[in-house]
């Protein structure tokens, strides 16, 4: 199975600064054939189930703000918050699903 | 808007089994691969079974091959769970999810609120 790795467990920044989580894949989740990374975002909020915030490693979703911002390929990901709101606190997670579905630990986001 | 609704959930013994439901609204139902994923308490999201949209081609995660059974019902736009031989690990809020319309290498864009498991004696 691929298992993804996030960085950091936890991360606190301040209102309006960044916020930078990482995620790396134990092989590549790059499709030669499409050349798509098959990795996705999700935000799940205490009591919530996740919300999908990115696909394709990049691809936005409908009605997510464009503060929220993915990049990276083959291995190493990065999910990009450019200006931390309130609302943002969230747990993190990433997904792959080049082969089979494995999430990544999740990253707490805190208001520093 | 697309509405998934999880039921079945309670506490059950070790050995014990129960079914999960999950019913589905708001969307073609019998054209999305469907998802079960879990949550154990204060931990990640581990994908636990999917099924395409014919109902014909179940998969599992290994570590529930041989107890967990997902089926589906396309005329009760329902997704189920059989949930069988129960250990205390299997212990999670369990959440159903939609996946691609016509393969199953996709993200879940759509989640319902999850149903809570509990196995203890």
């Amino acid at each position: 199975d691929i298992v993804m790795t996030q960085s950091p467990d936890s991360l606190a920044v301040s209102l309006g600064e960044r916020a930078t989580i990482n995620c790396k894949s134990s092989q590549s989740v790059l499709y030669s054939s499409d050349n798509k990374n098959y990795l996705a975002w999700y935000q799940q909020k205490p009591g919530q189930p996740p919300k999908l915030l990115i696909k394709w490693a990049s691809t936005r979703e409908s009605g997510v703000p464009d503060r929220f911002s993915g990049s990276g390929s083959g291995t190493d990901f990065t999910l990009t918050i450019s200006s931390l709101q309130a609302e943002d606190v969230a747990v993190y997670s990433c997904q792959q699903y080049y082969s089979t579905h494995t999430f990544g630990q999740g990253t707490k986001l805190e208001i520093k | 808007e697309v509405h998934l609704v999880e039921s079945g959930g309670g506490l059950v013994p070790p050995g014990g089994s129960l079914r999960l439901s999950c019913a589905a609204s708001g969307f073609t139902f019998s054209s999305y691969w469907m998802h079960w994923v879990r949550q154990a308490p204060g931990q990640g999201l581990v994908w636990v079974s999917r099924i395409n949209s014919e109902g014909n081609s179940p998969s599992n995660a290994d570590s529930v091959k041989g107890r967990f059974t997902v089926s589906r019902d396309n005329a009760k736009n329902t997704l189920y769970l059989q949930m069988d031989s129960l250990r205390a690990e299997d212990t999670a809020v369990y959440y159903c999810a939609r996946g691609g319309s016509n393969r199953w290498y996709t993200e879940f864009d759509s989640w319902g609120q999850g149903t809570l498991v509990i196995v203890s004696s």
